[in-house]
């Protein structure tokens, strides 16, 4: 079955505790992005990668980095969280740019 | 910058066709509009794309007038199984042409009742 995949589903952790939210595609897709969602703000860009180690910053890059070693995986990264990346966090992933979106369940992380 | 603007929320009944626009001024000539739905506790699904004009599919149908500055989805014969946010999506633009960023609207909640 043709999905994206999160994981975890949901995680708790403490300020400054580094932690990684895993993306995998299984549709051989060029595209992947990640986006957090916030109440009353819709969904917002973090990170996008055209394609095996091109990656570039959507429009709420800071405090989070990504990688794109294989085509199927796009990792995002918290180094340092902070309570304000408390949000919902979709991965997608697309044959192109202008594609329609495959989106991930979503992880809900929580940053006490 | 590109930004698009959908009303927050919307109220219908059953069986009543139901139109939400979404505002994007700013939009690349070469880009396409993208419209999502989304329930709870799930990521957004595709619904319809468009470039100009109209566009119709199984579930809803597009309409984009000709400058391109809006976009309306239409749902014909809501059911309460529609109730979810509808997102609209278009790219981002810079020096007149369009990035690889996109922008997603702050949504329309679509509350369908009996």
């Amino acid at each position: 079955e043709a999905q994206v995949t999160q994981n975890p589903r949901y995680l708790i952790t403490v300020t400054g505790k580094k932690l990684t939210v895993t993306c995998s595609q299984n549709m051989n897709h060029e595209y992947m992005s990640w986006y957090r969602q916030d109440p009353g703000l819709g969904l917002r860009q973090i990170y996008y990668s055209m394609n095996v180690e091109v990656t570039d910053k959507g429009d709420v890059p800071e405090g989070y980095k990504v990688s794109r070693k294989e085509k199927r995986n796009f990792p995002l990264i918290l180094e340092s969280p902070s309570p304000n990346q408390t949000s919902l966090y979709f991965c997608a992933s697309s044959r192109g740019l202008r594609e329609k979106l495959f989106f991930g369940s979503g992880t809900q992380l929580s940053v006490l | 910058l590109a930004k698009t603007t959908q009303p927050i929320s919307m109220d219908s009944y059953e069986g009543q066709e139901v139109n939400i626009t979404c505002s994007h001024n700013n939009i690349a000539t070469n880009d396409y509009i993208t419209w999502y739905q989304q329930f709870p506790s799930q990521g957004p699904r595709f619904i319809i794309q468009g470039y100009k004009t109209k566009v119709t599919n199984e579930v809803a149908s597009l309409f984009i007038p000709a400058d391109r500055k809006s976009s309306t989805l239409s749902l014909p014969r809501v059911s309460l199984s529609d109730t979810a946010v509808y997102y609209c999506l278009v790219g981002d633009i810079a020096d007149g042409g369009a990035t690889n960023k996109l922008i997603f609207g702050t949504g329309t909640l679509l509350a369908v009742q009996p």
